[in-house]
């Protein structure tokens, strides 16, 4: 099993679509959890960190269940400019600090 | 968050020579990592770049190959040794605090004939 499991999708959305990823991770000793989005060739950035209270930023809103061990992104009204790779991310401190990175799912807004 | 610079940005090469790819941070950061990316695929941690030590890698990847240095707390380097086509991908650079998100560099694309 891998120790962060994304489904790689593609999703395809008409804009204004609420869409939503989830991401599963093995060790329960991650530590923090973020989400970041690649853009075709490009590198990935950072788009929100992870809290266990749930955050939100704008029509993005990202929720920690440590329970079972999964992460989710909600993005809500997306925008054509949204289409993206979205990449869930782990850190753990396992005899040294990392970070692991999900596969991606590739999301499509259309028109 | 710091800004992190990587060269080249990309180079085609012949298979046999070597390659080495810098990172240059602009602030202090805890922890540098290298990472591989083929296309339409996920990031796989190549090493974490200790300073003033041998680097810490992960399964499959070997110093000897990819041997790596990081002389102080804003720098280090990758060198890709005696490259074959399957070497071809995306090479990234990344930098962050302990348990902090990590901030990537643009990425070196590198292709071997």
């Amino acid at each position: 099993r891998k120790e962060v499991e994304q489904d790689p999708g593609p999703f395809n959305v008409p804009e204004g679509a609420t869409v939503a990823f989830n991401c599963t991770y093995s060790n329960s000793a991650s530590q923090s959890f973020f989400w970041y989005r690649q853009d075709c060739r490009k590198e990935p950035k950072l788009l929100m960190s992870v809290y266990s209270s749930g955050n939100e930023d704008g029509r993005f809103t990202a929720q920690l269940n440590r329970a079972s061990q999964y992460i989710s992104l909600l993005i809500r009204d997306s925008k054509l400019s949204d289409s993206a790779t979205y990449l869930c991310a782990v850190n753990m401190n396992t005899g040294g600090f990392k970070t692991i990175f999900g596969a991606g799912t590739r999301l499509f807004v259309k028109a | 968050s710091a800004v992190i610079s990587q060269k080249p940005s990309r180079d085609i090469c012949q298979r046999g020579t070597s390659l080495t790819i810098q990172c240059q941070v602009d602030s202090q950061v805890t922890m540098m990592f290298w990472y591989r990316q083929q296309p339409g695929q996920s990031l796989t941690l190549i090493a974490t770049a200790n300073q003033g030590s041998e680097a810490t890698y992960e399964s499959g990847f070997v110093i000897d190959k990819f041997p790596i240095s990081r002389p102080n707390l804003t720098f280090s380097t990758l060198t890709v040794s005696n490259m074959s086509p399957e070497d071809s991908s995306i090479y990234l650079c990344s930098a962050a605090a302990s348990n902090q998100p990590q901030h990537f560099g643009d990425g070196t694309r590198l292709s071997i004939l």
